[in-house]
């Protein structure tokens, strides 16, 4: 079984429609992330949280919102879906045990906004 | 703020070729990763590298930590189709910054 699972795989919506996109984590991990990731460009940071108490903007927040349910699940929400958020949308996990940091994603979400 | 260069960013080889690409930074790292995504689906990690020397392989793959801790290479030998896919680095200083990515052909 995948550590970091994804719900939808793909989602194709309306504009103006509200989206949540769902990750889980198997890993035990505290830090969970959302990035996103448009053609030919690298990762870009939406949100991410340290713990369960703790949540924090990315470099792209504008237009999303997120909600730590607990350490395991993460979810992404899109208030009122618009055309440009058409793109690949990524969860990751990692801690800092042993003083290191390594992140591990999970398969992705396609989100197609018309 | 911090920026990863990644080169080259793409590549067309032949197969049994040997592969080179690397990420390079004005800023230091803690951390260097690298990834392979496969299209449609989520990056999967290949090396992680944690100290500046660090020259660590997998397989076919080798990644070092660059000493001035501000650039990291990532080597494949002897490449086979499979390893068609986009390569990514990242490296992390209090968060994570993302190269944009090595896209590999291999041709049989």
């Amino acid at each position: 079984d995948a550590d970091v699972t994804q719900t939808p795989r793909n989602r194709i919506t309306k504009t103006g429609k509200r989206i949540m996109l769902e990750c889980s984590q198997t890993k035990g991990h505290d830090r969970m992330y959302w990035y996103r990731q448009d053609p030919g460009l690298g990762l870009q940071l939406i949100y991410y949280s340290f713990d369960v108490k703790d949540i924090n903007k990315g470099e792209i927040s504008d237009g999303y919102s997120v909600s730590r349910q607990a350490q395991a699940k993460f979810s992404l929400s899109l208030e009122s879906a618009i055309p440009n958020q058409t793109a690949l949308y990524f969860c990751a996990t990692s801690d800092t045990l042993g003083g290191t940091d390594t992140q591990y994603f999970g398969p992705g979400t396609r989100l197609t906004v018309l | 703020g911090q920026q990863l260069n990644q080169s080259p960013q793409s590549m067309f080889i032949q197969e049994g070729e040997d592969v080179s690409m690397n990420c390079t930074s004005s800023s230091i790292f803690n951390t260097w990763l690298w990834y392979k995504q496969d299209p449609g689906e989520g990056p999967v990690l290949l090396i992680a590298l944690y100290k500046a020397g660090e020259l660590t392989s997998n397989g076919r793959l080798t990644a070092q930590f660059g000493i001035t801790r501000k650039d990291s290479f990532l080597n494949i030998s002897a490449s086979i189709p499979s390893d068609v896919g986009i390569y990514f680095c990242a490296g992390l200083f209090n968060k994570f910054y993302f190269g944009s990515g090595t896209k590999l052909n291999v041709k049989p």
